[in-house]
Parts: structure tokens; sequence; C-alpha cells
């Protein structure tokens, strides 16, 4: 499985975007880009996925590079809510582990007031 | 429609017993999947299943298992329990009936003591 790389930990004011950064250079064509996050006493919860287009939906946007070897989840206005570890996860769409997430450390992200 | 259901949500136990989780998936779900979350090696995939068969299975020492029943319930089970089993063990479900667009839900687990 291909890996990611990110920051460990990051910081942001409240109401303020946030910029998640993820390296995935060994990324191969048919890896989809996951997101995923994980507040406190929580299991993980979705945010967004993509392929090679930009994707936005209601909780986040993922900018990714044209080459694809890296992404970015856009917050784009961080509330306390907010704070809470980030994972971004390469997915195999042709694998048939449709089940199996490859977690790595994530990204703590903390909101400050 | 409700999400994922883990029980207990809490359970200590000694070192030797043996402990079985169960998780009640998403209505309509049919992959259940495992797995363990520690402080030092974080989240770990333990196994998945699918219609009643394993179909994926982690890096793990057989003391661990897991079944799936015809209605999508799944349960694992851990054996001749170890101080290093403490974690919070997590479940997820998903449809699996689009892989380009597979999501995973996950319940808020069981944390498991081993004392």
């Amino acid at each position: 499985d291909a890996k990611t790389t990110q920051p460990n930990s990051m910081e942001s004011n409240e109401e303020e975007p946030v910029h998640l950064p993820c390296n995935h250079s060994t990324i191969s064509g048919t890896d989809y880009i996951h997101w995923y996050r994980q507040l406190p006493s929580q299991g993980p919860e979705y945010v967004i996925h993509g392929l090679t287009s930009n994707v936005n939906n209601r909780m986040a946007s993922l900018a990714i590079a044209e080459d694809r070897k890296s992404s970015t989840l856009i917050l784009h206005r961080a509330t306390l809510r907010d704070a809470a570890v980030y994972y971004c996860i390469l997915r195999d769409v042709g694998s048939s582990n449709t089940g199996k997430l490859i977690f790595g450390q994530g990204t703590t992200l903390q909101v400050k007031p | 429609k409700a999400g994922v259901t883990q029980t207990p949500r809490y359970l200590i136990k000694t070192r030797g017993q043996q402990v079985t989780l169960s998780c009640s998936p998403i209505s309509g779900h049919r992959s259940v999947s495992w797995y363990q979350q520690t402080p030092g090696q974080g989240l770990q995939f333990l196994f998945e299943y699918f219609s009643e068969t394993q179909r994926n299975k982690g890096n793990f020492p057989g003391r661990f298992s897991g079944r799936q029943f015809s209605n999508s319930r799944s349960e694992m089970n851990v054996s001749t329990l170890e101080l290093g089993d403490s974690a919070l063990y997590l479940c997820a479900s998903s449809s699996d009936l689009d892989r380009r667009n597979e999501k995973l839900f996950f319940g808020s687990g069981t944390q498991l003591s081993v004392l």
C-alpha cells in the first residue's frame, strides 16, 4: 500500500481557514485520496475523498496537485469542534479490500478560540 | 438511520481471560471491519468480514478472531488476554456497492482494559 506523510500537528485560530497537507509521492493511478478525522473519544469519521479533481462538500474541500503526489484538505472556517486528528489515506479502488484502511499517525489539529 | 453500534462501551478483564466484542453495522451494510487503536501503534486493521466470510486479515496473532452473522452483525474475540491487548477496538461498516465512493462508518469503539 502506498504511504502518506503528514505533519504531526498544526494549530489554527477559530474562524480562520486551515490547510492540512499530505504527501503521497508513491501514489498509483488507481489510488483514491481519502480523508478521515477522529474527534476525541470517537471513532474516525469520513471527511472527503477524490481522485484527480478538486472536491468540495459541506465539511471541507480537497485540493489535489496536478501530479497527484500531494493533496491538501481545506477547512474554510475552523471551529473548536474541528479539533481532531486528521488522517490522509490512499485507497486502491481496484482492490477488494474495501474495509481495510491503512492509517498513518495523522495530523493533530488544535483550534484556538 | 442508526449508526454503527458497538457493545460494550467499556470492559475490564484480567490476563488470561477471553473477551467478545459486538458490532451492529448500519442497516444494509454488508462489510464489517475491525481496528485496534493504541497510543503507541495508532489505528491498525484487524480483519474484515463480508457476507459471513473473512475477506481480509491484518497482522495480528491467532488469538484475535472474528465472525459475521447472516444479519451482518459481527463479533470479535480475543483469547488468552495479554496486557498489550488493552486498546480501543473500533468497528466500521460499509455498503461495498461502489468501490470508487466507498466510505467507512465507524462506531465509538469498545475500550478494553486488561489488568
